[in-house]
């Protein structure tokens, strides 16, 4: 299985700063033949299902804020906030899709300052 | 839009069966572009990928619940199931079914969750 580790376990931010997520895998995410990264990353709110965001570790579901953004290639991936709202409170979770079984990170607390 | 809902029992005893149930609204679960899924959530914890079902064809499973998962779908009621055999306090968490896009195997939408406590 492919073990994916999330850093920080939990990260307090001010209002409107950035917030920055990081994932790394045991082994690489990335498809050669199609040049593609089996990556997401999910939203879950307190009390809520995971909410996609985040697909091909940098394209964002359709209706996501522009603020939420995916980089990264390989191993090692990032999701950034740029500008963290109260709504954006939560556990977000990476996730790779490259072989079965999928797995998921531990998940990263993210709290306002 | 599709929408998935868990339903069975809250409560299941130690070493009996714990047997749900995803109902799909807004779209078929016959359709050749998605696979069905369920993936669990112990309280507090992070998220654990049970297996899948295709409308057509073999399920497949987390190797560290294979023994114990049967995942069937019932097209007639566009429903899928997820029966877990010999369960002990370990599997008790918020139980989801999810939808799966066949080429981009991440999970969305989802069901609300439904949880299932294991406790004599």
């Amino acid at each position: 299985d492919i073990v994916m580790t999330q850093s920080p376990d939990s990260l307090a931010v001010s209002l409107g700063e950035r917030a920055t997520i990081n994932c790394k895998s045991s082994q690489t995410v990335l498809y050669s033949s199609n040049n593609k990264n089996y990556l997401a990353w999910y939203q879950q709110k307190r009390g809520q299902p995971p909410k996609l965001l985040i697909s091909w570790a940098s394209t964002r579901e359709s209706g996501v804020p522009d603020r939420f953004s995916g980089s990264g290639s390989a191993t090692d991936f990032t999701l950034t906030i740029s500008s963290l709202q109260a709504e954006d409170v939560a556990t977000y979770y990476c996730q790779q899709y490259n072989s079965v079984p999928m797995t998921f990170g531990q998940g990263t607390r993210l709290e306002i300052k | 839009q599709v929408q998935l809902q868990e339903s069975g029992p809250g409560l299941v005893k130690p070493s009996q069966t714990l047997s749900l149930t995803c109902t799909v609204s807004g779209g078929s679960i016959s359709s050749r572009s998605y696979y069905w899924s369920w993936i669990r959530q112990p309280a507090g914890k992070g998220l654990e990928w049970i297996g899948r079902i295709y409308t057509s064809g073999s399920p497949n499973y987390n190797p560290s619940l294979k023994s114990r998962v049967t995942i069937s779908v019932d097209t007639s009621k566009n429903q899928f199931s997820l029966s877990l055999t010999s369960v002990t306090a370990a599997d008790t968490a918020v139980y989801y079914c999810a939808r799966e896009e066949l080429g981009r195997s991440c999970f969305d939408p989802w069901g609300q969750g439904t949880l299932v406590t294991v406790s004599s």
